[in-house]
């Protein structure tokens, strides 16, 4: 089984329905991360969050929420879904370790249309 | 604020070849950490390298090395011998160690530079 596991792996929607991508981990890391992937402009962060009480914006959170359910779950929503918001969407884990941050671990990714 | 360059978009080359990746960075801290990741086609992410701004070692692995030069900022991949399967989407990223002496806020990733090998 994957250590990160996103559903859906494909989505094809709607412009104004709401959506939520999930995102389970088994590595037991605290900190976990949503970004988005476009054609030429590389991964840009979207959420993350340290642990369940600390959920924090990254660079391009507009139009989008995020939940912290459990250490092991960040799920992301879009709450009234709109074309521009077509991407590859990719969950992340990290851990801190003897004070150095650990590779992110990636999953598999959402791959999102909105129509 | 923190910046990854890949100023190269889009390589191709003939298998055998080696081929360098171009990363350069920039960044106000003196704490930071430098990746790679390739993306096959297939579309996952692989982490291939991590570096820590204190270590300034070049690394080697299998066919390929990275060479670390704090002077210029950047952060290059070599391929030797390049493959087919070494056909993918190489992105570098940077994170800074901005929190309780190591946490980062996440990667900051350059837009990638696309590698083709033709056989």
């Amino acid at each position: 089984d994957a250590d990160v596991t996103q559903t859906p792996r494909n989505r094809i929607t709607k412009t104004g329905k709401r959506i939520m991508l999930e995102c389970s981990q088994t590595k037991g890391h605290d900190r976990m991360y949503w970004y988005r992937q476009d054609p030429g402009l590389g991964l840009r962060l979207i959420y993350y969050s340290f642990d369940v009480k600390d959920i924090n914006k990254g660079e391009i959170s507009d139009g989008y929420s995020v939940s912290r359910q459990a250490q092991a779950k960040f799920s992301l929503s879009l709450e009234s879904a709109i074309p521009n918001q077509t991407a590859l969407y990719f969950c992340a884990t990290s851990d801190l370790e003897a004070g150095f941050n650990q590779p992110q671990h990636f999953g598999d990714g959402t791959r999102l249309s909105i129509l | 604020a923190q910046k990854v360059t890949q100023a190269q978009t889009e390589i191709s080359v003939v298998e055998k070849e080696d081929v360098t990746l171009d990363c350069v960075y920039e960044t106000r801290d003196t704490t930071y950490y430098l990746f790679w990741y390739k993306q096959p086609p297939s579309g996952e992410l692989v982490f291939l390298i991590r570096r820590n701004s204190f270590d300034e070692q070049n690394e080697i692995s299998g066919r390929y090395s990275w060479n670390f030069q704090k002077s210029t900022s950047s952060f290059n991949f070599t391929i030797t011998a390049s493959q087919v399967v070494d056909s993918a989407v190489y992105f570098c990223a940077l994170s800074e160690a901005t929190r309780s002496g190591g946490g980062a806020d996440g990667l900051t990733f350059g837009k990638g530079t696309h590698l083709i090998i033709q056989p």
